[in-house]
This record gives C-alpha cells, structure tokens and sequence, in this order.
C-alpha cells in the first residue's frame, strides 16, 4: 500500500545548525505539503509544492519537490529555538488519496 | 477569525463508555477530516466527511467508531465501547474545498482522549 515516509525520525541540534528532513512516497504524488506541529499542539500548514522539481522559500526554511514527484525535503537554515517541533510531509497521490508522513521531530539545544 | 474549533480538549472514559468529540469546521469550510495520533506517532487518516455525506471512511475501524456531518451543528466522531487502545489524540481539519483541489488542511487542536 501507499506509503510516505520520513528520516530521520529525530533529529537534536545545537542551535545555529543547519537541519533537513526527508519524505519520500513509495508512488507518484500529484503534490507535497508541508506542516509543523509544535510539543502539545495541532499541525499547522507550511506550503504547497506542485510541481517536478519546485522551490520554494520561506526565510530559513527551503522547500524542494523531486523530479518524479516522489520525494521533497525540507532544509532550515541556522536553527532557532523556535523550530522546534515535528515536520510532516503529506500528499495526495494520483488516486486523490491524501497521507501524511510519519515525521521528524526536530529539537535544538540552545 | 474562529478557526477550527474542537471539544472537549480532554475526555476522560471508563472502558465501555462511549465517548462523542465535536468539531466545529472553520468559516465558510464545508469539507471536515478526522485523523487519529498516537502518542509520538503520525497523523492516521479516518474520515473525510461533507455536509450530511461520508466521502471517504477507509481509515475508520469497522466496528465502534462512526461519524457524521449533519445539515446543521459540528462534526461528530462517536467511539462506543471504547478500550485502552482508543487512548489518543483525535484531530480534525477543514478546508474550503475538498481533497480533490489539493487545499491545505486547518487543523483543531484535537481532543486528548484517556481511557481508564
């Protein structure tokens, strides 16, 4: 069955670094979105990529869709403490069936 | 600016007991999702429901749990008979379009459910 996955699945640095999460679908996803979901609280909606290849940047975070539509990433630059939380991939795949990832939970030590 | 509105925030239940979470979809949103999340885990997709249909149930267990969007009033997912393994966090979101118009989704900020 459908799958999407995400590494690591934690993820500590020290303040200042830079981090990367991973998502990568086992099929062919028609978009990726992106959400943050802080300790105790719900997920909240980062950005839509479309298309093969899309890049896309908000301050620190990068975003990037692949060539085949299966995998993106999510880069942030220089961690702040404010970062911290769980990243979650999600799409829908050409059946108009929407996952999620299961996630990187990212903590930075100050 | 009422966002996704969710209730209670924390439900306490006996095994047995039935336990019935609310949500309350965003402005002018008529498309609802449930999604279950267990401790340290991901988001599990449930149910997406529009006013009075379910579209797509098939992350929904068979048996004891149901739900409903009615014409009027808040979303409801109902567990009857719950058991320890119901014990998590239940989300719900809302976009203004349905799935198939690849809308970002507004999450609630869920009810902690605790089965003793």
């Amino acid at each position: 069955g459908q799958q999407v996955m995400q590494i690591p699945q934690y993820q500590h640095v020290q303040e200042g670094e830079d981090f990367t999460t991973y998502c990568n679908s086992s099929t062919t996803l028609s978009n990726i979105q992106w959400y943050k979901q802080r300790p105790g609280g719900h997920p909240v909606f980062l950005i839509q990529l479309v298309k093969s290849g899309e890049v896309k940047k908000q301050k620190r975070l990068t975003f990037q869709f692949g060539e085949a539509k299966k995998n993106s990433s999510l880069h942030i630059t220089a961690t702040q403490t404010t970062d911290v939380g769980t990243y979650f991939c999600a799409g829908y795949n050409t059946g108009n069936q929407f996952y999620f990832g299961t996630g990187t939970s990212l903590t930075v030590i100050p | 600016n009422a966002g996704v509105m969710q209730n209670p925030r924390h439900l306490v239940r006996r095994r047995g007991q039935e336990a019935r979470l609310r949500c309350s979809p965003m402005k002018g949103h008529s498309h609802v999702y449930w999604y279950r999340q267990l401790p340290e885990e991901g988001l599990k997709f449930m149910v997406y429901l529009q006013k009075e249909n379910i579209i797509d149930e098939s992350g929904m267990p068979k048996e004891r749990f149901s739900a409903e969007f009615p014409k009027e009033g808040p979303s409801i997912l109902r567990i009857q008979q719950v058991v320890r393994g119901d014990s998590a966090a239940y989300f719900c979101a809302s976009s203004p379009s349905g799935l198939w118009s690849n809308q970002p989704q507004h999450f609630g900020d869920g009810t902690r459910l605790s089965i003793l």
